[in-house]
């Protein structure tokens, strides 16, 4: 069945970027997303991709897609305190929010 | 942006008793929403998809007498896990849907974390 694997924690010195890696098995995944949660609050939506594209920027967010490797990365650049969360990654092959399937979620904490 | 608001956030209970989650819409109306459920380091796991005003459609594996799932009003969706076990222990967290131009949007609860002792 569908997988979407990611590490687990990842920590960053405030300032470098930071990069979060996904990979995902199904090959006709269509859309891809990263959500973002903050201690006690739901998941937010941060950005998604589209599988024809290979790229997407979002003022500091750099999201890029290998659709060869299924390999899904997502950059922080200027990593700030706030930026500390758990990141999920997302694949689902239609735009139903049935039928999204999440990662595990990775934490990302920032070193001064 | 539109709020769901999910309680409570944490709750320990003994065994054998029930514990009843609610996740509720704040500032729109939702026709649909999704319970997930997730293991320690594990992925995020759709459980069940409540649907107002009709019975709610539960994914393989997942057993519809212990997870009990009403949504009774637009805005409010409660799981009940009846006669809890320590294995029931997990985090769950629902999210509901809305629409706007650019097309369906998911938007999640904070998250309950249950602990049966």
């Amino acid at each position: 069945g569908e997988d979407v694997e990611q590490s687990l924690f990842l920590s960053v010195r405030e300032g470098d970027s930071s990069v979060i890696n996904c990979t995902y098995t199904d090959s006709s995944s269509t859309y891809l997303y990263w959500y973002k949660q903050e201690p006690g609050a739901g998941l937010q939506l941060l950005t998604y991709i589209f599988s024809n594209m290979d790229m997407k920027q979002d003022q500091r967010l750099t999201v890029l897609l290998n659709k060869k490797d299924k390999h899904l990365s997502l950059r922080i650049a200027d990593t700030q305190t706030g930026d500390s969360a758990i990141y999920f990654c997302a694949e689902s092959m239609s735009s139903s929010a049935s039928k999204i399937i999440f990662g595990s979620g990775t934490r990302l904490s920032i070193r001064p | 942006g539109a709020v769901v608001s999910q309680h409570p956030s944490r709750v320990i209970c003994k065994s054998g008793t029930s514990v009843k989650i609610e996740c509720r819409s704040l500032d729109f109306q939702a026709t649909t929403m999704f319970w997930y459920r997730q293991f320690p380091k594990k992925s995020l796991m759709l459980m069940a998809t409540s649907n107002e005003g009709s019975k709610a459609t539960y994914e393989q594996g997942v057993e519809k007498d212990k997870f009990l799932i009403n949504h009774a009003s637009l805005t409010l969706s409660t799981l009940t896990v009846t006669s809890a076990h320590p294995e029931d222990s997990s985090f769950y967290i629902c999210s509901a849907r809305d629409w706007d131009p650019m097309g369906e949007k998911l938007f999640f609860g904070s998250g309950t974390q249950l602990s049966v002792l």
